[in-house]
């Protein structure tokens, strides 16, 4: 059964620094790999969308990549904000499967 | 932003009592999916849907059942509703089984 892992759970940093976000799978073959948003008490927004053909994405100040060969993702922050302050899940899914599967999420806060 | 409804958004009610959660979308999008949110367990997929009338269980689907007589609605049902499944429900949609994943708002259940 895939599982995911998204360590730390909990991440607090001052604004202004580069992150990164890991999050790995037992089984590393990964077919598609989305990351997401979630604010408190909100639905999760899409944030990026790796296909199986692609390693990496990017959309502002956000860039996803994905090592097939290891089950690793990463997703780089650049230039934390506070409005950057929010809940990060990856999820995954395999060749042939119509299901994600989700890790538990890394809540980042990022200070003023 | 994805055009997807959830209705209700809140509902609170009494073990044993049926209970019915509607997901409305207006993307014309095939698939669409059923997820419950639990602290410590994450996102967990209960059942979907790739079609009309098109429907597979997810890995928590006991004590659920689903209906999707048509593109744009997709109906999740407590038969009997217990205390386990109070929960923050939420609906999603795709184009494709692989597709970017987009999220509705929850509904938030509570079953006492």
């Amino acid at each position: 059964k895939q599982e995911v892992t998204q360590i730390p759970a909990a991440l607090s940093v001052p604004e202004g620094e580069n992150l990164v976000l890991n999050c790995s799978f037992t089984d590393s073959a990964i077919y598609n790999l989305q990351w997401f948003r979630q604010d408190p008490g909100k639905g999760l927004t899409s944030l990026l969308l790796i296909q199986s053909s692609q390693r990496e994405q990017t959309s502002g100040r956000l860039n996803a990549s994905l090592d097939k060969s290891s089950g690793r993702s990463t997703l780089y922050i650049a230039a934390s904000q506070p409005g950057d302050s929010a809940t990060y899940l990856c999820a995954g899914t395999q060749g042939g499967s119509e299901k994600l599967v989700f890790g538990k999420g890394m809540k980042l806060t990022v200070n003023p | 932003d994805a055009g997807i409804t959830q209705s209700p958004r809140h509902k609170v009610t009494e073990t044993g009592t049926p209970v019915t959660l509607r997901c409305h979308q207006t993307e014309n999008h095939r698939y669409m999916y059923w997820y419950r949110q639990d602290p410590g367990h994450g996102l967990r997929l209960i059942h979907y849907s790739y079609g009309v009338k098109d429907t597979d269980k997810g890995e928590v689907s006991d004590g659920y059942s689903v209906s999707r007589s048509k593109t744009e609605d997709f109906l999740l049902t407590l038969e009997s509703a217990t205390s386990s499944q109070t929960s923050v429900y939420f609906c999603a949609i795709s184009e494709s089984g692989a597709g970017e994943l987009f999220f509705g708002e929850g509904s938030r259940l509570t079953v006492l």
